[in-house]
């Protein structure tokens, strides 16, 4: 089975601090993308890369940047943690391919993150 | 961009059948496909059309109507382990998804 990880299920930060979200997966998966959810506007696209070191703005990346280093990992960084970016946060992957198989999605079970 | 509307609630009895619709108004069309996500877990895939016409999987069928810009998605025989959100999402090929029906079985 493809096994999505974020590393922190909960997590706590002051406004002002950045802030970390770490995802792995260990399916070999070209994609990977980060997504916010909050209640009532379902997941929104923050970033998301086709490729080791290579990243794509998605629909709301304002606040937000991303590196990825290696293929497995894809990092979410909050420069400046703001009250607005409490959330859940769900870090996704997915292969290559056109069609089911390219936009199927396998998520992680994602990091609640409340900024106080 | 994309516009995904689905209803923020259902309730059904355990045994019934529930079906749930997603209206979509998109850019381009890769596919439509439905999440299952349960309170507190991970999303996870139950279907994907990218034709018309009806997808069956178990319990589970899906609908497409491309023309219609339509979708629905079916829950046979419910069991109480069906209580979840449902969430239809569009690819134009990445995703956007709508802001999902959560699901009550009752018993």
């Amino acid at each position: 089975d493809v096994k999505v990880t974020q590393s922190s299920r909960y997590l706590v930060k002051r406004t002002g601090e950045k802030v970390f979200l770490e995802c792995v997966q260990d399916m070999d998966h070209e994609n990977m993308f980060w997504y916010r959810q909050d209640p009532g506007l379902g997941l929104r696209l923050i970033y998301f890369s086709y490729d080791v070191k290579m990243k794509e703005k998605g629909d709301i990346p304002e606040g937000y940047s991303v590196s990825r280093e290696k293929k497995e990992r894809f990092s979410l960084i909050l420069e400046s943690a703001s009250t607005n970016q409490t959330s859940m946060y769900l870090c996704a992957s997915s292969l290559r391919d056109r069609g089911l198989e390219g936009e199927k999605l396998f998520f992680g079970s994602g990091t609640q993150l409340s900024v106080l | 961009g994309q516009n995904i509307d689905q209803p923020t609630e259902m309730t059904a009895t355990e045994g019934a059948i529930v079906q749930i619709n997603c209206t979509y108004q998109t850019s381009g069309f890769n596919g439509l496909f439905w999440y299952q996500q349960h309170a507190g877990e991970a999303p996870t895939f139950l279907s994907y059309n990218v034709l018309d016409g009806l997808e069956e999987k178990g319990r589970f069928s899906s609908f497409l109507s491309r023309s219609k810009g339509y979708s629905y998605l079916l829950l046979k025989e419910l069991q109480m382990k069906d209580s979840a959100s449902y969430l239809c999402a569009v690819s134009d090929y990445k995703l956007s998804f709508g802001a999902g029906t959560t699901v009550t079985v009752r018993a």
